[in-house]
């Protein structure tokens, strides 16, 4: 198993402004994800980082909205730029392990004033 | 292309009464099969897996589920829940990536 931390645990931000969210893992990982969980909704994979090449976004997310940087197998970081209200949310980030189940960090909740 | 249906959104129960939260996937290739639990306020954690061998898995917390690959459906059972078993439940599907279910909330009233 995999422990996952997650920093800040919440934040109430301002419209237009950016907020950067940490994800340490105790063990060395390949894969790391960022999903987004609106309120009584599912998980929304937002984007995959590997450690030494460029995110992978999935369709509707992109990287000036939400840059993400992968500088070793341990630690990430996901930026939410010139925030909106939408985009209020929990942030989990997770890594998968060779049995393909994920382990997931406690979340980022976001509101956006 | 995958795709993960949970049947139901949400499923009241009285405590010690059995329950089952329904899951049914499509996959154009061979998947793997999880059950999330995810407790107000908490992250997501594990409950249990399908990957090979026998069709029932059990998990922690009493839980167990079973493949049934010619109906596509990995259906979530307890025999009997408790007040703490309230939570939200999420199936996910691992072909290509991991694609996760809408969620099941269930709420366990005493």
């Amino acid at each position: 198993s995999a422990v996952i931390s997650q920093k800040p645990s919440r934040d109430i931000c301002q419209r237009g402004t950016s907020l950067t969210i940490q994800c340490q893992v105790d063990s060395q990982v390949t894969m790391m994800f960022w999903y987004r969980q609106q309120p009584g909704q599912s998980l929304t994979l937002i984007a995959t980082a590997n450690q030494g090449s460029e995110a992978t976004y999935e369709s509707g997310f992109v990287i000036d909205k939400f840059p993400i940087s992968r500088p070793n197998l341990t630690f990430s970081t996901l930026t939410v730029s010139n925030m909106s209200p939408e985009d209020s949310s929990i942030y989990l980030c997770s890594v998968e392990a060779d049995t393909y189940e994920q382990y997931f960090g406690p979340g980022t909740r976001l509101t956006v004033t | 292309a995958q795709s993960v249906t949970q049947l139901d959104s949400q499923v009241p129960v009285f405590e010690e009464a059995p329950v089952e939260l329904r899951c049914n996937y499509s996959s154009s290739v061979s998947v793997y099969l999880f059950w999330y639990v995810q407790y107000p306020n908490q992250g997501l954690q594990l409950l249990l897996k399908y990957l090979s061998g026998s069709t029932l898995v059990k998990g922690i917390n009493g839980f167990e589920a079973e493949f049934n690959k010619s109906q596509t459906s990995f259906h979530l059972r307890k025999p009997s829940v408790h007040i703490s078993d309230t939570a939200e439940y999420f199936c996910a599907v691992r072909g290509f990536k991991t694609i996760f279910g809408a969620g099941t909330r269930l709420f366990v009233k005493a």
